[in-house]
């Protein structure tokens, strides 16, 4: 059975810093993993989605990379901004399934 | 853009109640997911549907049902509600194939007293 995790659990920076976020799962039998932003009390914002084909997404100061084998997958963040605190998840898609098992988030936190 | 919108983005029901959430999305998605999320259980799929009348019940379906009568709407059916069912449900939709992504929409926050 699928299963995603994501640590740390929450994490706190000073404005500038360039951070990574980590995502493991534990089947590589995927069709994609997708990076998300939450904000308190809103929906899921599609940041970056990798296909199982690729290694790595870029988008802007965002880059996303996948390694199959090993189950992992980072979210890099470049010059980290306080606009940047929310929670991020990932999600995979498994082969074979329509469905996406999330892991249950960073929740980040940017100091000015 | 894609546009996936909630009937309500706050609800207050009684216990017993029969309550609808209603989800439509504007791209002709064939894929409608509802999940629940619930602090530190992260977010858990009710029901998906794949095509019009068509649905399979997800990891926690039950207490739920759904309905799928057109393409662009996917509503939420809770029979009898209880207060274990207060949460933020979200709704989502994909298209068919392997290698899109799930749109999100706002979000209900349910409570049930």
């Amino acid at each position: 059975k699928q299963e995603v995790t994501q640590i740390p659990a929450a994490l706190s920076v000073p404005e500038g810093e360039n951070l990574v976020l980590n995502c493991s799962f534990t089947d590589s039998a995927i069709y994609n993993l997708q990076w998300f932003r939450q904000d308190p009390g809103k929906g899921l914002t599609s940041l970056l989605l990798i296909q199982s084909s690729q290694r790595e997404q870029t988008s802007g100061r965002l880059n996303a990379s996948l390694d199959k084998s090993s189950g992992r997958s980072t979210l890099y963040i470049a010059a980290s901004q306080p606009g940047d605190s929310a929670t991020y998840l990932c999600a995979v898609r498994a082969s074979g399934t329509y469905k996406y098992i999330f892991g249950t988030g960073t929740r980040l936190k940017v100091l000015a | 853009d894609v546009k996936v919108t909630q009937s309500s983005r706050y609800l207050v029901k009684r216990t017993g109640e029969k309550v609808f959430l209603e989800c439509v999305q504007d791209m002709d998605h064939e894929n409608m997911f509802w999940y629940r999320q619930d602090p530190g259980l992260g977010l858990r799929l009710i029901y998906f549907s794949y095509d019009v009348k068509m649905k399979e019940k997800g990891d926690i379906p039950e207490g739920y049902s759904v309905s799928r009568e057109k393409k662009e709407r996917f509503s939420l059916i809770l029979e009898s509600a209880s207060t274990n069912q207060t949460s933020m449900y979200l709704c989502a939709s994909s298209l068919h194939g392997q290698g899109y992504e799930q749109y999100f929409g706002p979000g209900t926050r349910l409570t049930v007293t």
